[in-house]
């Protein structure tokens, strides 16, 4: 099945830091990635929406500043957490979609980011 | 969005049917019926999907209701690893007809597995 890939799985550093996440679709063409953020004990809040090759597209309340994301090719999208601080802290979760008519979208893992 | 209500938490035992349901009463019809899984720590995993009919694939079962208000994930022999929560989401289908949707996430039911 379609697998997606991200890294890293955990990630702790200073407040001050800027963190890079990376999302890949392993073996097929994710014309577009989403980008979640995930609270302890909370569901899944959409941040992003990436198509590739053009500006992300955020939800309400989402800083684009703070959450940069860039979708460059149509394996890889990129999330960096810029300045993090320690309410950053959270279980951050990538999916791909290929476009195709009926087909699921396909999560990473996720990335626990934890800020000092 | 058209919301999904679901009950917060279920149980069932080891090896016997379990039967998720799933109430959107405010459906559209060009709405699609996703459910996805999430154990602890990792990323929601895609289940099953359909739009009018009952569907069926090598993880579950989803039956929909002739009036598409409700839904039922059949997880037809439950075993530990089944343990997660079930999140029921409906989606449009997109302009093109493709995949490009948001999935809105809502609380889901915590599935509990007794051995």
């Amino acid at each position: 099945g379609a697998v997606v890939s991200q890294h890293p799985s955990r990630v702790i550093c200073k407040s001050g830091t800027s963190v890079k996440i990376e999302c890949r679709s392993l073996d097929f063409q994710a014309t577009t990635m989403f980008w979640y953020r995930q609270f302890p004990k909370q569901s899944l809040m959409l941040m992003a929406t990436s198509n590739e090759g053009s500006k992300a597209t955020y939800e309400q309340g989402v800083e684009k500043d703070k959450f940069l994301i860039n979708h460059a090719s149509l394996t890889l999208s990129t999330l960096t957490v810029t300045s993090a601080h320690p309410e950053d802290s959270s279980f951050y979760i990538c999916s791909a979609s290929n476009g195709r008519d009926r087909q699921p979208q396909h999560f990473g893992d996720g990335t626990r980011l934890s800020i000092l | 969005d058209a919301k999904t209500t679901q009950p917060n938490s279920m149980e069932s035992n080891e090896e016997e049917p379990v039967h998720l349901p799933c109430n959107h009463s405010t459906i559209s019809g060009t709405d699609y019926i996703h459910w996805y899984r999430q154990l602890p720590s990792q990323g929601p995993e895609y289940v099953i999907h359909g739009l009018t009919s009952n569907v069926n694939n090598r993880m579950a079962s989803l039956a929909i209701a002739e009036d598409r208000k409700s839904s039922t994930l059949i997880l037809h022999r439950a075993t530990l690893r089944d343990a997660a929560v079930y999140y029921c989401i409906l989606s449009p289908r997109g302009n093109s007809g493709g995949s490009n949707y948001k999935l809105t996430f809502g609380k889901g039911t915590l599935l509990t597995v007794n051995p």
